[in-house]
């Protein structure tokens, strides 16, 4: 199994500022990706993390509202942009070693935005 | 476009009853399915992963089925206890290292 861990575990930010979060994973993984969970909804996929490469984002996500880096196989950042209340969620980072591998999820990021 | 969608969105049983959750997907061309559990504000954890192939999995008192042609799972929780007590979200991949689709999830009470 893939133990990952994120930070922080929550925050409560102002209206039009910035929060990295952090991804780190205990062990190499192929894949890593982030998803966003509304209040009261499932997950809904941002975007998938490249490593060495500029991350895929899924229709309704833009690089520039949410930039990612993974500078190798075990890390990874979101970065929430100019936030607005609407981003309150709960930020969640998966991996997968690739091939029948189960997707390992992190414990999650709780963002309020005021 | 891959549609999920779990039944009932809610459930409430006596201890001791079998829990019985249903998932459906549209699109019957996915490599695998999964089944997660999520404990209020926290992470998803990982409970049972059929791939296309497999019909079944078992975990202790967990058994997922997958009929992949009618495009539904069924997980079943057998003596359901007060810990059972959580959301369980089911979601399909279309490929090996591609992104899960996750259904709306069904939330469980378990009453002593």
């Amino acid at each position: 199994s893939a133990v990952i861990s994120q930070k922080p575990s929550r925050d409560i930010c102002q209206r039009g500022t910035s929060l990295t979060i952090q991804c780190q994973v205990d062990s190499q993984v192929t894949m890593m990706f982030w998803y966003r969970q509304q209040p009261g909804q499932s997950l809904t996929l941002i975007a998938t993390a490249n490593q060495g490469s500029e991350a895929t984002y899924e229709s309704g996500f833009v690089i520039d509202k949410f930039p990612i880096s993974r500078p190798n196989l075990t890390f990874s950042t979101l970065t929430v942009s100019n936030m607005s209340p609407e981003d309150s969620s709960i930020y969640l980072c998966s991996a997968e070693r690739g091939g029948a591998d189960t997707q390992y999820f992190g414990p999650g990021t709780r963002l309020t935005v005021l | 476009k891959q549609e999920v969608t779990q039944i009932p969105a809610a459930l409430s049983v006596p201890e001791g009853e079998n829990l019985v959750l249903n998932c459906s997907f549209t699109d019957s061309a996915i490599y695998n399915l999964q089944w997660f559990r999520q404990d209020p504000g926290k992470g998803l954890t990982s409970l049972l992963l059929i791939q296309s192939s497999q019909r079944e999995q078992t975990s202790g008192r967990l058994n997922a089925s997958l009929d992949k042609s009618s495009g539904r799972s069924t997980l079943y929780i057998a003596a359901s206890q007060p810990g059972d007590s959580a959301t369980y979200l089911c979601a399909v991949s279309k490929a090996a290292g591609n992104k899960l689709t996750f259904g709306g999830g069904t939330r469980v009470l378990v009453k002593p």
